[in-house]
C-alpha cells in the first residue's frame, strides 16, 4: 500500500524559506510516476504547486515558478519543497501527491493527510 | 494557462437525487480530465480519471463523460456519505495541472 506523509515546520516567517518533505512508504520513488505537491489555503481551493517524474524531471505552477524547488532524495524516498519568500498568502495546507504513472502528470491518486504552514512574524 | 471553469460552486439535493456538475476547460484538453472528492479535513480523493474511467473501489454511482472542453459529473442517486466538495483538475501535454474552483454538494 503507498503511503505518503508531509513534515515540515508549522509556522514560518514572511520572507522566509517554507520546506517541507513527503516521506512514501510502499513504492520506490525512484522507479515510477510523477510526484507533486499541491496546496489550499483555508477555506479555499487546490492549487498545483508543481511535480517531480521519477527520471528527474520537473514541472512547476507558471504563477510560482520562480520561488519553487521540487526535489527528491532517493536515498531517503522522499520528495521535497522549498518555496523561497514567502508571504501570508502561502498559508495553506500543503499535500503531497502521487501523479501519472508515465507520459503525463496524470491523476492524483494517492494523497498525504496535509500538513498546515502558517506564515507569520 | 487552461483554465478551469466549474459550475455550480454549490448545491443543494435530497437523497437519492441526481446530482450533475460540469467542468469547462477554457482549451482543447482531450480526455485529460480527473475528478475528486474532498470531505473536510481530509485530502481529496480521486473517484473518476480520464474523464470517464472509474478509480478501483469507487462506487457505480459516481460516472463523469465529456471530452475536449467541456466534462460532466453525476451522482446517479446521492447518499447520505457523499456529502463533500467535488474538484475537477486537467492535465495537459507540458505536465501542467489546473483545477476547477470546488462543488460543495449538501443534503437539502
Amino acid at each position: 500500500q503507498v503511503q505518503l506523509q508531509e513534515s515540515g515546520p508549522g509556522l514560518v516567517k514572511p520572507s522566509e524559506t517554507l520546506s517541507l518533505t513527503c516521506a512514501v512508504s510502499g513504492y520506490s520513488i525512484s522507479y515510477a510516476y510523477y510526484w507533486g505537491w499541491i496546496r489550499q489555503p483555508p477555506g479555499k481551493g487546490l492549487e498545483w504547486i508543481g511535480s517531480m517524474y521519477h527520471s528527474g524531471s520537473t514541472y512547476n505552477n507558471p504563477s510560482l515558478k520562480s520561488r519553487v524547488t521540487i526535489s527528491v532524495d532517493t536515498s531517503k524516498n522522499q520528495l521535497s519543497l522549498n518555496l523561497t519568500s514567502v508571504t501570508a498568502a502561502d498559508t495553506a495546507v500543503y499535500y503531497c501527491a502521487r501523479g501519472g504513472y508515465s507520459g503525463y502528470a496524470g491523476e492524483l491518486d494517492y494523497w498525504g493527510q496535509g500538513t498546515l504552514v502558517t506564515v507569520s512574524s | 494557462d487552461i483554465q478551469m471553469t466549474q459550475s455550480p460552486s454549490s448545491l443543494s439535493a435530497s437523497v437519492g437525487d441526481r446530482v450533475t456538475i460540469t467542468c469547462q476547460a477554457s482549451q482543447d484538453i482531450n480526455n485529460y480530465l480527473n475528478w475528486y472528492q474532498q470531505k473536510p479535513g481530509k485530502a481529496p480523493k480521486l473517484l473518476i480519471y480520464d474523464a470517464s474511467k472509474l478509480e478501483t473501489g469507487v462506487p457505480s454511482r459516481f460516472s463523469g463523460s465529456g471530452s475536449g472542453t467541456d466534462f460532466t459529473f453525476t451522482i446517479s442517486s446521492l447518499q447520505p456519505e457523499d456529502i463533500a466538495t467535488y474538484y475537477c483538475q486537467q492535465y495537459d501535454i507540458l505536465n501542467s495541472l489546473t483545477f476547477g474552483g470546488g462543488t460543495k454538494v449538501e443534503i437539502k
